[in-house]
């Protein structure tokens, strides 16, 4: 079985502090994915990434950043949190080949004060 | 941005009944519609999935009906269970491309009441 595991479930930041989500998978899958989850809004991508050292934007990847220097592990960046930011973060993985399925983690929520 | 609306955003059904999550999408160019399950504290997990070349896929006590004409298509949960109770998340995605064009609906919360 899959798993995506995400370093924290529950975070709390001060607006203008950088803020780093760590998201590791076990299976050696070629795609990372950040996602956010706000209600009444869905889940909207923010950053994705198909290879070691490569990334790509979403759909909102405005005020984030993302590093992934091992294939395993993809990490959020907020390099200087805003409220705005405060939200449900999910990590996801897949295989690279056309609609393999998301395998997500549970999630952090992050709040920013 | 492509679109994909989804309705009602919360839905309440009594145990044994028929569920119904509908959504729709503009783009006639999607190819590939999959339906996510998401129970609280826990990341989505894919349920079910459809290619708009069938106009319905059934696995177990769910199924998905296709509409190509009208650009619908629904999740029914047939003899609905407490343990169905979880939100629900349309998709859809365009041909040539993987999840990164993935577009979401808003999500449906169903509850089944006993």
């Amino acid at each position: 079985d899959v798993k995506v595991t995400q370093s924290s479930r529950y975070l709390v930041k001060r607006t203008g502090e950088k803020v780093f989500l760590e998201c590791v998978q076990d299976m050696d899958h070629e795609n990372m994915f950040w996602y956010r989850q706000d209600p009444g809004l869905g889940l909207r991508l923010i950053y994705f990434s198909y290879d070691v050292k490569m990334k790509e934007k979403g759909d909102i990847p405005e005020g984030y950043s993302v590093s992934r220097e091992k294939k395993e592990r993809f990490s959020l960046i907020l390099e200087s949190a805003s409220t705005n930011q405060t939200s449900m973060y999910l990590c996801a993985s897949s295989l690279l080949s056309g609609n393999s399925p998301l395998h997500f983690g549970n999630g952090t929520r992050l709040t920013v004060t | 941005q492509q679109q994909v609306k989804q309705s009602p955003q919360s839905l309440i059904v009594q145990k044994g009944g028929i569920s119904i999550i509908n959504c729709a999408y503009e783009n006639t160019a999607f190819d590939y519609f999959p339906w996510y399950q998401q129970f609280p504290g826990k990341g989505p997990a894919l349920l079910i999935a459809i290619r708009p070349d069938v106009s319905e896929k059934k696995e177990g006590r769910f199924t998905i009906s296709f509409n190509k004409s009208a650009k619908q298509f629904s999740l029914h949960i047939m003899d609905s269970q407490p343990g169905d109770s979880a939100t629900y998340f349309c998709a859809a995605s365009l041909p040539g491309f993987g999840n990164e064009k993935l577009t979401f609906g808003t999500g449906t919360r169903l509850t089944i009441i006993p």
